[in-house]
């Protein structure tokens, strides 16, 4: 079974910032990732995904997600945080055998001006 | 025009109440879901279904159960509703395939009293 853990619940940054929010999965399969992002009150937006094609994978916003299969790692970075960028984000590996997603806990991404 | 859209967006109602959530996408895709999302934003699955199978995660109560009038639409009645019911409730939708990117409706907030 697939499990994802993102570490870190809480992250704060500053304006301008790098912006590093961690995901760990586990799966005995090559995974598909994907790190949605959820604006307070509002559902999920796909912010980007990775399907075994380039291992960097950039997405909306200035964000981009590394895949580390020797780390089992898909860390998403932005490198200057803006105030528009506070809000939860989730990382997800898909299960290969339907399409079902399983997610982390999630962390809240706050910006200090 | 919005791709997956939910209704009603808020759901109040007394323990022991059958509601249902409505959900509707205009995306053509064969498949959509449910996901639970509690107070502390951790997100599970709850179905899966397309018009050859639905996918239930075992954990969800026998009280809560899809019905998909036609592959656009995906509702959720719940009968007998509890204290614990009370969560976000998203629904979303994707096409099988490869590039299986799941979207989300805004959420239907429930609370029990």
């Amino acid at each position: 079974a697939q499990s994802v853990t993102q570490l870190g619940s809480h992250v704060s940054v500053s304006e301008g910032a790098l912006v590093l929010l961690r995901c760990n999965y586990s799966s005995s399969v090559p995974p598909y990732l994907f790190w949605y992002v959820q604006y307070p009150n509002q559902g999920l937006q796909l912010l980007l995904k990775y399907t075994s094609a380039a291992t960097l994978v950039k997405g909306i916003n200035g964000f981009e997600a590394e895949f580390k299969k020797s780390e089992t790692s898909f860390h998403l970075t932005k490198p200057s945080a803006h105030m528009s960028d506070a809000a939860e984000y989730f990382c997800a590996v898909r299960n290969n055998a339907g399409n079902m997603l399983t997610f982390g806990g999630g962390t809240r991404l706050m910006v200090k001006p | 025009d919005t791709a997956v859209s939910q209704t009603p967006k808020y759901l109040v109602t007394q323990m022991g109440n059958d509601k249902s959530i409505k959900c509707e996408q205009n995306l053509g895709h064969d498949t959509m879901y449910w996901y639970k999302q509690d107070s502390k934003k951790f997100l599970k699955i709850m179905f899966s279904y397309n018009n050859k199978e639905l996918i239930i995660n075992e954990t969800v109560p026998n009280r809560f159960s899809p019905k998909s009038p036609d592959k656009a639409h995906l509702n959720l009645h719940i009968n007998s509703l509890e204290l614990g019911d009370s969560a976000v409730y998203f629904c979303a939708s994707s096409q099988r395939g490869v590039e299986d990117t799941q979207y989300f409706g805004p959420g239907t907030r429930l609370t029990v009293l």
